[in-house]
């Protein structure tokens, strides 16, 4: 079955820097990534996501970028904000939709 | 903006008994999911439901667990003899494939679920 690796566990950066988590994954049959933001508390939401036909996709200051060869894919914030804070999980799903296998989280700490 | 809901939102049990956790999926979704989250570690896939039908489970998802749509708007999780370690939230979530193009998971709120 698939395997969605994530890393880091936990990121601190100051307000306004760029943050960078990144995920591999390790069947090449899958061919959905989308992201999440879960604030304590709360349900998941989907901030962004791509399809493994797109190298890259952006909105605002989140972007995804996917190396397929590679078999990672990496989500970057940039002009951090404090409401950034969070624990980002990556996930990764087949076609069919039958299950989405997620990653281990990252805390983000955004400082003021 | 439609939302999937769920019930209870906490729901505290004695360690063997049976507990029904609900769900109402987004209207014109047609794949259902049940997902589980112990508190401080990553979301759990449980099992997908398409078509009335279970379309694949984890192996989390053994035989005292059971899924139902009733009546095609609710969509339950049943435990049968909860043990302490199914303690955790528990989300649903739904999907409509191709919707604008996008494949986006709606999550219910969850339902935090505390055996004893």
């Amino acid at each position: 079955g698939e395997n969605v690796e994530q890393h880091p566990s936990t990121l601190s950066v100051q307000e306004g820097d760029s943050a960078v988590i990144k995920c591999t994954y390790s069947d090449s049959a899958s061919n959905y990534f989308p992201w999440y933001k879960q604030e304590l508390g709360k349900r998941p939401q989907l901030i962004i996501d791509i399809r493994s036909n797109v190298g890259e996709k952006k909105d605002q200051r989140i972007a995804v970028t996917l190396n397929k060869t590679a078999k990672h894919f990496s989500l970057h914030i940039t002009e951090t904000q404090p409401e950034d804070s969070a624990v980002y999980f990556c996930a990764a799903s087949k076609r069919n939709f039958n299950k989405f296998y997620f990653g281990s989280g990252t805390k983000l700490n955004v400082k003021p | 903006e439609p939302e999937v809901t769920q019930t209870p939102s906490h729901q505290v049990t004695q360690m063997g008994q049976e507990v029904i956790l609900r769900c109402v999926p987004i209207s014109n979704h047609l794949y259902f999911y049940w997902y589980r989250q112990i508190l401080g570690q990553k979301v759990e896939f449980l099992v997908s439901f398409y078509n009335n039908e279970i379309s694949e489970k984890s192996e989390i998802f053994d035989d005292q667990f059971s899924v139902e749509r009733p009546d095609g708007s609710n969509f339950t999780l049943k435990i049968r003899s909860t043990k302490l370690e199914d303690s955790a939230m528990y989300f649903c979530a739904s999907i409509k494939p191709g919707h604008r193009g996008g494949n986006e998971q709606f999550f219910g709120p969850g339902t935090r679920l505390t055996v004893l």
